[in-house]
This record gives structure tokens, sequence and C-alpha cells, in this order.
């Protein structure tokens, strides 16, 4: 089994559509990342969450929020979906040795 | 954590070593540099990280200037395989800031 795990896989929905993204981890690991992806573009972080009671914005966090609902779990919301939104979504978890371990990757597209 | 420069691009033949540069110039003592790559929209792959000493594991080496204002990741013998594009990020927060990166492009 995965060690990082994203649900869903893809999806597609409207503008102004709440949307969450979950992504699990089976690694032990306290921290945990979003990422957004674009077309041809790198990596940009959106929140990341050091422990459970620690959540902090990233390079682009307007229009996203999220939760952090155990060790094991960080979920990423999009309270009211907008086009460029659409992007590839990555979700990352770090332990002690500074390497980070990415899931599989949400495709989101809004319409 | 500091801001890295890479190459946009670099093509590299089949079978050659792959030298790929890193510009961090403001890097401050405790960041380390980090490599991944990613393989078509997969997600990111660890590669090798380091603080001012070289580093060598099975996928490659890692070299760090002496001043710690560069870097250099070579994959020894590059495959097809190896095509991706390739991050470096300078980083002691275990925040990462990926960038752009440098697409790699192995050559048959």
């Amino acid at each position: 089994d995965a060690d990082v795990t994203q649900t869903p896989r893809n999806r597609i929905t409207k503008t102004g559509k709440r949307i969450m993204l979950e992504c699990s981890q089976t690694k032990g690991h306290d921290r945990m990342y979003w990422y957004r992806q674009d077309p041809g573009l790198g990596l940009r972080l959106i929140y990341y969450s050091f422990d459970v009671k620690d959540i902090n914005k990233g390079e682009i966090s307007d229009g996203y929020s999220v939760s952090r609902q155990a060790q094991a779990k960080f979920s990423l919301s999009l309270e009211s979906a907008i086009p460029n939104q659409t992007a590839l979504y990555f979700c990352a978890t770090n332990g002690r040795g500074g390497e980070q371990f990415f899931g599989p990757g949400t495709r989101l597209t809004v319409l | 954590d500091a801001k890295t420069t890479q190459p946009p691009s670099m093509d590299c033949a089949e079978g050659r070593a792959a030298n790929l540069p890193c510009n961090h110039s403001t890097i401050s003592g405790n960041e380390y540099v980090y490599w991944y790559r990613q393989i078509h929209s997969q997600g990111p792959q660890y590669i090798i990280h380091g603080l001012k000493n070289n580093e060598t594991n099975e996928m490659a080496s890692l070299i760090i200037t002496e001043d710690r204002k560069s870097s250099t990741l070579i994959l020894p013998h590059a495959t097809l395989r190896d095509t991706a594009v390739y991050y470096c990020i300078a980083s002691g927060t275990y925040k990462y800031i990926f960038g752009t990166g440098t697409r790699l492009k192995v050559l048959a």
C-alpha cells in the first residue's frame, strides 16, 4: 500500500462548489504539506502543518483552507471553487530526515 | 529559506553524466540543499540532500561548493528514464519552495 494516499484522484466540479481533497499517510510523520502545480510550472506551497495543532500558510493560501484531523490526515478545502483553481494538487509528508514523500496527486478541474 | 536558481532546460546523451547546476548564493549556515525530480505529472521523488559535504547515494551525487553558494547534482550514467524536471531546494525550516526546476531531457 502507498505511504501517502490522496482522494479523489480526479475531480471535475463547477464554479462556486465546495470541494475537499483528502490526504492520508501511514509513515507516522508529523509534518504534512499541500502543493499546487499548474501546467508547465513548478509546485507552489499552499499550506503546511508541523503537527496536529500547527497550521501555516504557504505561498498561495488565498481561496484555500485546511484541516489537520489527526497526525495521519490533512485535508484541503476550496470553499467556493473558481476556474483558476484548476490544477494538480499534491500532498506530502516529511519526517525527521528532511526527505519529503509525495502522494500521487489529485487532478482538479473547475468549470 | 534561500532562493535557488536553475537553468530551465538541459539535454544529456544517454550513458553520459548529467550535471545539473543550482545557484543558492544567499544560503544560510543551517540550510540544507535538497534535490527532487518529477517524472511527467507524478509526485516529486526525493533524490539526495546535503549540508556542506559532498554526498552520494544509489541515485546520484551532490557536490556543494566550499562557500555553499552553488551545488551540482550528478547523475553518473543518465538513462532515458532520467528524463524529468529536477528541483533544487534550499531549506532549514522544513518549508520547501520548489521553484520551476530544470527540465532534463536524456537523448538516445
